[in-house]
């Protein structure tokens, strides 16, 4: 099924460690985005990319990076992973600025 | 600052009881506001845009309306697989560019 495929699922890594998760889609859109979801404070925005190549910076871009190398493919890198960045990711994409995104299954971090 | 807020936080019915959730936005410029639903322990799922007031759209048992300053999401004779959190987002401009702003949700639970 077309879609966003996020990997890993889940993931625990200790203080310090880096990691990158992946997201990939099949729809040829050319707008892709990363958000976190924490209880009570709702789905935050932490990179985005409207284009192969692009990247800007969300509202918490602090601590991570990313890579639009394909157009396909966005990669959110964490350097050195700390305990406040435990957390549900979710990768979404979209045709453009103003249509609806479509988000992946999502990738459960815990920091410790 | 644009913000999105909803309203109730949690909501219980008996299944066919009809009802609202609100989602009230506070952004200079408004350019559309979404829906989305989310299941537990997945990624949210794209139900509408609105992009200007009077606007309305149905889905199912759904139908999303829109004013100035607020939007609702009526329910009518809601079944139990209309359990989910739904979540309103607007149209914001982060760091000079349009993003999604997310509420915090409202988490609707339909009991048989």
């Amino acid at each position: 099924n077309a879609g966003v495929t996020q990997t890993p699922k889940f993931r625990v890594l200790k203080t310090g460690q880096s990691m990158t998760l992946l997201c990939a889609q099949d729809m040829n859109h050319e707008y892709m985005y990363w958000y976190r979801q924490d209880p009570g404070m709702g789905l935050r925005l932490i990179h985005y990319s409207v284009g192969e190549g692009t990247t800007a910076k969300g509202e918490v871009p602090d601590g991570y990076n990313v890579s639009r190398l394909k157009k396909q493919n966005f990669l959110l890198g964490l350097e050195s992973a700390a305990p406040s960045q435990t957390s549900v990711y979710f990768c979404a994409s979209s045709y453009a600025s103003l249509y609806g995104y479509t988000f992946g299954s999502g990738t459960r971090l815990t920091v410790v | 600052e644009d913000q999105v807020t909803q309203s109730p936080e949690a909501l219980r019915l008996q299944e066919g009881e009809s009802s609202s959730l609100n989602c009230s936005y506070t952004v200079s410029g408004l350019r559309g506001l979404f829906w989305y639903r989310q299941d537990p322990g997945k990624g949210p799922e794209f139900l509408f845009t609105l992009y200007s007031a009077g606007e309305e759209k149905e889905k199912e048992r759904l139908k999303a309306t829109l004013t100035k300053k607020e939007s609702f999401l009526h329910i009518t004779a809601p079944k139990p697989e209309d359990s989910a959190t739904y979540l309103c987002a607007v149209q914001a401009e982060i760091q000079g560019a349009q993003k999604l702003v997310f509420g915090q949700g409202t988490r609707l639970t339909i009991n048989p």
